[in-house]
């Protein structure tokens, strides 16, 4: 296995406009999280599934922010409008059974101007 | 989930061992113990996980006192390459309710 996927690995944009940032599973996998990482806050988990069903957002800093996961091998995190200080790097990663064992994707790095 | 508290950052020499204690004084009775490496521009990577005991892996040993309110991630020998930042994670290993929270974690730098 290819490991977890994450696309794009660079993207900038302007304030205002919409980030959709994908991620792949490693296959077989039945939970998926979105964390988001910066030098203030460290690494925050933003949300998690399991079987493509959102279990905690809590994490989702607000309504700008939306994750979908429309099947297994398939995750989106989504910024609306997108803001300069939604500038991190954002993590996918994908575990089996919810263990604490976790694969990490390499990353989508977001610079917002 | 059991706050965990480590130390921000760590020297070491080549070729040393090198010990990094994560404190979990609310650890539950099915918290396990979970440590992860990340390098710069990468995501983090799992090294190793317990629950009591002793656990050793080809990358580190695990450390953990019978009370589970703290344990030890032990590298030995490192090399330039293990400079790197850990992470403790104290979380449940169950179906519906697991979830990873990462710490400030230890930064571990190795010098010649």
């Amino acid at each position: 296995d290819a490991g977890v996927i994450q696309s794009p690995r660079h993207e900038v944009t302007e304030m205002g406009q919409e980030v959709t940032l994908r991620c792949k599973p490693i296959s077989g996998h039945d939970y998926l999280f979105w964390y988001r990482q910066t030098m203030m806050r460290g690494l925050e988990l933003l949300i998690y599934f399991n079987n493509n069903v959102p279990i905690d957002d809590s994490g989702m800093p607000e309504d700008r922010f939306s994750a979908k996961m429309p099947n297994a091998s398939f995750s989106t995190l989504k910024i609306q409008p997108s803001e300069p200080r939604d500038s991190a790097v954002y993590f996918c990663a994908s575990s089996q059974r919810g263990g604490t064992e976790a694969f990490f994707g390499q990353g989508t790095r977001l610079t917002v101007v | 989930l059991a706050k965990t508290t480590q130390p921000i950052s760590m020297d070491s020499y080549e070729g040393q061992e090198v010990n990094i204690t994560c404190s979990h004084n609310n650890i539950a009775t099915n918290d396990y113990i979970t440590w992860y490496q990340q390098f710069p521009s990468q995501g983090p990577r799992f090294i190793i996980q317990g629950y009591k005991t002793k656990v050793t892996n080809e990358v580190a040993s695990l450390f953990i006192p019978a009370d589970r309110k703290s344990s030890t991630l032990s590298l030995p020998r490192v090399s330039l390459s293990d400079t790197a930042v850990y992470y403790c994670l104290v979380g449940a290993y169950t179906g519906t309710a697991s979830k990873l929270t990462f710490g400030t974690g230890t930064r571990l730098q190795v010098t010649l």
